[in-house]
């Protein structure tokens, strides 16, 4: 029972341009919700997060959107830039035992 | 200046030993983690120590052992290895056990059982 989704394995975006991830999640007790970028060989890195109480969170070229009818977030990247290249993972966060549940990733490709 | 280390990188070895994964922090985090990311990059919480307490145990086989020596070390010994068991071991450590407070990702451990 996957709890926290991303459905499309891969997204291929021009430079320049925006890049959209998406995640669903079916878990209403989950209170965070964060986004990780990963390099090939590396471990994953901590880009930016949101509350559950928040419907959107900006950090320079990175802003994550919370739609909690939904059950859904989504991540922009804008302007996209070629060393955004990685796998995204969306991640939900449970309560006070700190447990992330992690979706399957995104493979952002930017091209030039 | 790592902030979260494990050795080895890559462990290669037969089925039925046994192994140890090290993982080490110098981020004077209180919490550490084990996650397994398995073939299909499904990256799951195995265990989960806050100041040397084990408070996550995800339904992980006995034959896993965590252990936290201190805050910084949490390390993890797998008995009788089995081939399902390949897989990039992660380990991760927070400052505290909420959702605002990120963890970080040491850089992984492939382990291949032959």
């Amino acid at each position: 029972d996957q709890q926290v989704k991303q459905n499309s394995p891969s997204l291929s975006v021009q430079e320049g341009r925006i890049s959209i991830l998406n995640c669903d999640y079916t878990n209403s007790m989950f209170d965070y919700f964060l986004w990780y970028k990963k390099y090939p060989a590396e471990g994953p890195t901590f880009l930016i997060s949101i509350s559950s109480i928040k419907d959107k969170n900006e950090d320079g070229r990175f802003t994550v959107f919370l739609n909690k009818s939904a059950k859904h977030l989504s991540l922009h990247i804008v302007p996209s830039q070629p060393g955004d290249s990685a796998v995204y993972f969306c991640a939900s966060h449970t309560g006070t035992a700190s447990k992330l549940t992690f979706g399957t990733g995104t493979r952002l490709q930017v091209t030039l | 200046d790592t902030a979260v280390s494990q050795t080895p990188k890559y462990l290669v070895t037969q089925m039925g030993n046994d192994k140890s994964i090290k993982c080490e922090q110098n981020l004077g985090h209180d919490t550490m983690y084990w996650y397994k990311q398995d073939s299909k990059k499904f990256l799951k919480i195995m265990f989960s120590y806050n100041n040397k307490e084990l408070i996550i145990n995800e339904t992980v086989p006995n034959r896993f052992s965590p252990k936290s020596p201190d805050k910084a070390h949490l390390n993890l010994h797998i008995n009788s290895l089995e081939l399902g068991d390949s897989a990039v071991y992660f380990c991760a450590s927070s400052q505290g056990q909420y959702g605002n407070q990120p963890q970080h990702f040491g850089d992984g451990t492939r382990l291949s059982i032959l």
